[in-house]
């Protein structure tokens, strides 16, 4: 099946900073990459997500670029403000069937005002 | 609220003890997910449903451990003889078949603790 590794599993930036999160995917039929945010106590919302035939996504401050070749796929924050402090979680799914969903370990995020 | 709802948002019971999840989907999705989610982990995939179809079951599901979706509308969860290992938040999602973009719209959880 799917495995999702993540890195790296907490990162602290100075707001305005930019803030990268990597994740690699194991079985090559995946084309789906949705990114979810978690913030403490809620749940998993999708902010942004990318299919293996576009290299890069972007959408205001966040961005998401794959590689299929090496199956990985990163999430860029830039000009980092407090409320993007979360739980980030990448995931992969291959869109043919029912599309289950393999999450990565997760990437706590937090911005330092 | 139109979004995915889950009930109750917390359960406490008793090692040995069986406890029963719902989960409300969006009304016009006919896929819907389970997942269990442990501390400082990513959700993992428990069971999927297609309409009143229960198409898959993780490993991770234990024989203690069932799913029913009757009339392809809500969800039920039950776990029997519960243990410690399965303090957890159980998280519902649900989408819509069809679509080229399989966004999964989660559910607020219930958070799951066996004494």
């Amino acid at each position: 099946g799917e495995n999702v590794e993540q890195h790296p599993s907490t990162l602290s930036v100075q707001e305005g900073d930019s803030a990268v999160i990597k994740c690699t995917y194991s079985d090559s039929a995946s084309n789906y990459f949705p990114w979810y945010k978690q913030e403490l106590g809620k749940r998993p919302q999708l902010i942004i997500d990318i299919r293996s035939n576009v290299g890069e996504k972007k959408d205001q401050r966040i961005a998401v670029t794959l590689n299929k070749t090496a199956k990985h796929f990163s999430l860029h924050i830039t000009e980092t403000q407090p409320e993007d402090s979360a739980v980030y979680f990448c995931a992969a799914s291959f869109s043919g069937g029912y599309q289950k969903v393999t999450f990565g370990t997760g990437t706590k995020l937090q911005v330092i005002p | 609220d139109t979004g995915v709802s889950q009930d109750p948002r917390h359960k406490i019971t008793k090692r040995g003890q069986n406890v029963t999840f719902r989960c409300d989907p969006i009304s016009e999705h006919n896929r819907l997910y389970w997942y269990r989610q442990t501390l400082g982990q990513g959700p993992e995939f428990l069971t999927y449903f297609q309409n009143e179809a229960q198409l898959e079951k993780s490993r991770l599901l234990s024989d203690r451990f069932s799913a029913e979706r009757p009339k392809g509308s809500f969800s039920t969860l039950e776990i029997q003889r519960t243990e410690q290992g399965d303090s957890a938040m159980y998280l519902c999602a649900s989408s819509r078949a069809g679509l080229v973009k399989n966004e999964q719209f989660f559910g607020p959880g219930t958070r799951l603790t066996v004494l």
